[in-house]
């Protein structure tokens, strides 16, 4: 079974730092991975999506990569705001099935 | 509309009650998912459809939960004789189809077991 692990669980960084979070899956057989972030009390938005073919996309200030013979993706922020305090959370797409994270909390200090 | 959309957003009731949960998917995508996050928790696959195909139920914690899509569309998941443990945020999204496509969430029902 797919296992997927973030880390840190939580993170907090001032204002205009560039900041990395990581995701590694148990199982390269994966069709994708999408990074999602999620506000409190609501679902989840969509960053990026890198199908298994791709090694990185990017998005704004995101830049997400993936490298899947050693089962880890990070997603990066460049120039972090108190606006990108939020859960993130990637999953991997095995399947018909995505696996989840559990996710890494952010929190941007003015 | 534009997005899933997934009623009631809030749900309170007693333990042993059923409760119905609804999600409307965007128009168009063949495929839905039922997650549940418990507090904390990532998510936690629970049933799958895709199109006319039998639903993928392995992850249904038990039999008390059932899923439901209506003509290839709406969907409902039923709880019966709901249990404490149940409490949690049930997540609904949809995709275009198949693991390859990205999925797109509803903001979730909030449901707690008194």
């Amino acid at each position: 079974k797919q296992e997927v692990t973030q880390i840190p669980a939580a993170l907090s960084v001032p204002e205009g730092e560039n900041l990395v979070l990581n995701c590694s899956f148990t199982d390269s057989a994966i069709y994708n991975l999408q990074w999602f972030r999620q506000d409190p009390g609501k679902g989840l938005t969509s960053l990026l999506l890198i199908q298994s073919s791709q090694r990185e996309q990017t998005s704004g200030r995101l830049n997400a990569s993936l490298d899947k013979s050693s089962g880890r993706s990070t997603l990066y922020i460049a120039a972090s705001q108190p606006g990108d305090s939020a859960t993130y959370l990637c999953a991997v797409g095995h399947f018909n099935k995505f696996y989840f994270g559990s996710g890494t909390k952010l929190n941007v200090k003015p | 509309g534009a997005g899933v959309s997934q009623s009631p957003s809030n749900k309170v009731t007693e333990k042993g009650k059923d409760v119905e949960l609804r999600c409307d998917p965007i128009s168009g995508h063949t495929a839905l998912y039922w997650y549940r996050q418990s507090l904390g928790q990532g998510l936690e696959f629970l049933i799958y459809f895709q199109g006319n195909s039998a639903p993928d139920k392995s992850g249904l914690p038990s039999d008390r939960f059932s899923a439901e899509r209506t003509g290839g569309s709406v969907s409902t998941l039923t709880i019966q004789r709901t249990q404490q443990e149940d409490s949690a945020v049930y997540l609904c999204a949809s995709s275009l189809g198949g693991g390859r496509q990205p999925q797109h969430f509803g903001d979730g029902t909030r449901l707690s077991i008194l």
